[in-house]
């Protein structure tokens, strides 16, 4: 069974780079891509980008100058920063499995708030 | 890329039916899409994934009562005997031109 955890600040102030860590526990990791996914409070998901095993990477147009993901294949790991954060980035951030054209494996969520 | 549009809203009584749908843009009626579901405060849950043709496949330990269909550039999730922890909303989700697409997400009310 998949398991995804992931941690990192959770209250940051304007201009500051978000920094978010992902875990995959009991799947094959090298398999799938790995997605960044947020959801600012009471609206819907957006996607932010996506990585593999390679650091091979996709990205939300409408974010890619502000992200940077990376990947730890040792430790089953990626990472996420987003950089220059307003309050707009407030959102929670959800590290999740892509599996060909879905998202088939969710994490618990990180609440990410920026205020100064 | 695709654009994906879902209603609002919908409601049924306990025990009942209810069918959402979720409508594909223009010139992406071939398209495989996947259903989520987030309950109250809580992280989404990954559905089933729903082929233009009408199959699905369900995730892990999602019941049979939920299942999904096809026709044309609509994709459907059915709820069959509505349970009051239904009450969610429920997201469409797919991927084009690189990118992963989610619908905007239709809140179901059990009454």
């Amino acid at each position: 069974q998949v398991q995804v955890q992931q941690w990192g600040a959770g209250l940051l102030k304007p201009s500051e780079t978000l920094s978010l860590t992902c875990a995959v526990y009991g799947g094959s990791f090298n398999k799938y891509y790995w997605s960044w996914i947020r959801q600012p409070p009471g609206k819907g998901l957006e996607w932010i980008g996506e990585i593999n095993h390679s650091g091979n990477t996709n990205h939300n147009p409408s974010l890619k100058n502000r992200v940077t993901m990376s990947v730890e294949t040792s430790k089953s790991q990626v990472s996420l920063k987003l950089t220059s954060l307003t309050a707009a980035d407030t959102a929670v951030y959800y590290c999740a499995r892509g599996s060909s054209t879905v998202v088939d494996y969710w994490g618990q969520g990180t609440l990410v708030t920026v205020s100064s | 890329q695709p654009v994906l549009t879902q209603s609002p809203s919908a409601s049924a009584s306990l025990g009942a039916s209810v069918k959402l749908t979720c409508t594909l843009s223009s010139g992406h009626s071939s398209y495989t899409i996947a259903w989520h579901q987030q309950q109250p405060e809580k992280g989404p849950r990954y559905l089933m994934k729903l082929n233009s043709d009408g199959s699905h496949t369900n995730g892990d330990g999602v019941p049979d009562r939920f299942s999904g269909s096809s026709s044309g550039a609509e994709r459907y999730l059915i709820i069959s005997s509505l349970q009051s922890d239904d009450e969610a909303d429920y997201y469409c989700q797919t991927w084009g031109s690189g990118i992963f697409v989610f619908g905007p997400g239709t809140k179901v009310t059990v009454l």
